[in-house]
């Protein structure tokens, strides 16, 4: 099985901060990766898929880069509304696996 | 609007079983791959199984296999999950989500239940 591993486990910041944060496959998943965002309560939701495409809706302080095994999640400039818990998932094989999750906090 | 509606969770004792529903509106439930999806308390997602677009491929994680079968009635527009021999790291949030792409590759679970709850305890 693929390990995800996410760094860092969390994050404090405060609103208008540039946030990044990273995603390490255990091998190359070339650019089969997606990030999910989820509040306290809540579903998650999809954010960006195949590493750098942004899903229908999601705002475009939100992006995504990288390939084979590194990868990062980046908001440019945080809103009250981001501050909730990020989670990359790897669709290059079954089983899908996803990292520990990242708690962006204010 | 894509709605997925699921039932059936519930509090069961250690070994006991349980039988997962979701229904389905606002796609064509036929056209794509659906999934099953846990959440342990204070824990991190986990993909537990999912079922191609015609019933005919099944995938596990290997944590629920031998013991949870996927299942889906495209005529009904309906995802279930039979669980079997439960144990107490099978509680937790159960979500149904819907897949598009490719099984594996530029695939994502891009439509989200609320989820349902399972409690296994004695």
């Amino acid at each position: 099985d693929i390990k995800m591993t996410q760094a860092p486990s969390s994050l404090s910041a405060s609103v208008g901060d540039r946030v990044t944060i990273t995603c390490r496959a255990s091998r190359n998943i070339d650019i089969f990766l997606n990030w999910y965002q989820q509040k306290p309560g809540e579903a998650p939701k999809l954010l960006i898929h195949a590493a750098s495409r942004l899903h229908t809706g999601v705002p475009s302080r939100f992006s995504g880069s990288g390939s084979g095994t590194d990868f990062t999640l980046t908001i440019s400039s945080l809103q009250p509304e981001d501050f909730a818990t990020y989670s990359c998932q790897q669709s290059h094989s079954t089983p899908y696996t996803f990292g520990q999750g990242t708690k962006l906090e204010i | 609007e894509v709605r997925l509606v699921e039932s059936g969770g519930g509090l069961v004792k250690p070994g006991g079983s349980l039988r997962l529903s979701c229904a389905a509106s606002g796609f064509i439930f036929n056209y794509y791959s659906m999934n099953w999806v846990r959440q342990a308390p204070g824990k991190g997602l986990e993909w537990v199984a999912s079922v191609s677009s015609s019933g005919e491929s099944i995938y596990y994680a290997d944590s629920v296999k031998g013991r949870f079968t996927i299942s889906r009635d495209n005529a009904k527009n309906s995802l279930f999950l039979q669980m079997n021999s439960l144990g107490d790291e099978d509680t937790g949030i159960y979500y149904c989500v819907k897949w598009t792409g490719a099984v594996t590759g530029t695939g994502r679970l891009d439509d989200w239940g609320q989820g349902t709850q399972v409690s296994v305890s004695s």
